[in-house]
């Protein structure tokens, strides 16, 4: 079954703490990519990755990084968590031709994160 | 660079009609329309590419205008199945922007029977 997966899928921490959340896809998609959803903000891109060993920032990158060693892993690291971090991150990935349009993205089920 | 979207809440009865707007101050190379039920992720429901081209699926259908800079989405006959939370994302081309992907706030639609 073609699907991204997330985990952990809920995840409770102190602030400082480092962490990792990790996402995998099983479509040989080029393009993946972090969100973060926050009640009336909608989604918001973190970081996003055209390929492995390319990846670039999204529109709010502070405080995360990401990498992209294989093709179907993108984790996120969050390495010095703060309270504002506290929200629900989606893992999406989509087909990616250079200078082609995006494609569907694939959503994980999402993890909510708490920092205390 | 976050597209806006309009209306914020919408309340329908069952077989009611309903649009969605997306603007962009920018110019927009393509538009997704995703929707997404409460505690799931999102689900794409289609993409409409510069060229004003209009798409459907099934009661859904979407317009996009590249010289204003807008796409709706329209819900006709809705179904009790239609409530969620439809997001468009948006995709430009412009220097700061190329390969990043924007999402609007959201529209919650409210089908009740």
């Amino acid at each position: 079954e073609a699907q991204v997966t997330q985990n952990p899928r809920y995840l409770i921490t102190v602030t400082g703490k480092k962490l990792t959340v990790t996402c995998s896809q099983n479509m040989n998609h080029e393009y993946m990519s972090w969100y973060r959803q926050d009640p009336g903000l909608g989604l918001r891109q973190i970081y996003y990755s055209m390929n492995v060993e390319v990846t670039d920032k999204g529109d709010v990158p502070e405080g995360y990084k990401v990498s992209r060693k294989e093709k179907r892993n993108f984790p996120l690291i969050l390495e010095s968590p703060s309270p504002n971090q506290t929200s629900l991150y989606f893992c999406a990935s989509s087909l990616w031709v250079a200078g082609g349009p995006q494609e569907t993205q694939y959503f994980g089920p999402g993890t909510r994160l708490l920092v205390l | 660079q976050q597209p806006v979207q309009s209306p914020q809440a919408v309340i329908l009865r069952e077989g009611e009609d309903a649009v969605i707007n997306c603007s962009s101050s920018k110019a927009l190379y393509s538009v997704h329309w995703y929707r997404q039920k409460h505690g799931e992720a999102p689900v794409f429901l289609m993409i409409l590419l510069k060229g004003g081209e209009q798409k459907g699926h099934e009661k859904i259908s979407a317009s996009f205008n590249e010289k204003k800079q807008q796409s709706s989405l329209y819900l006709t006959a809705s179904q009790l199945s239609y409530s969620g939370t439809y997001f468009c994302g948006t995709e430009m081309r412009d220097k700061g922007s190329f390969n990043k992907f924007y999402f609007g706030s959201g529209t919650k639609l409210n089908v009740k029977p």
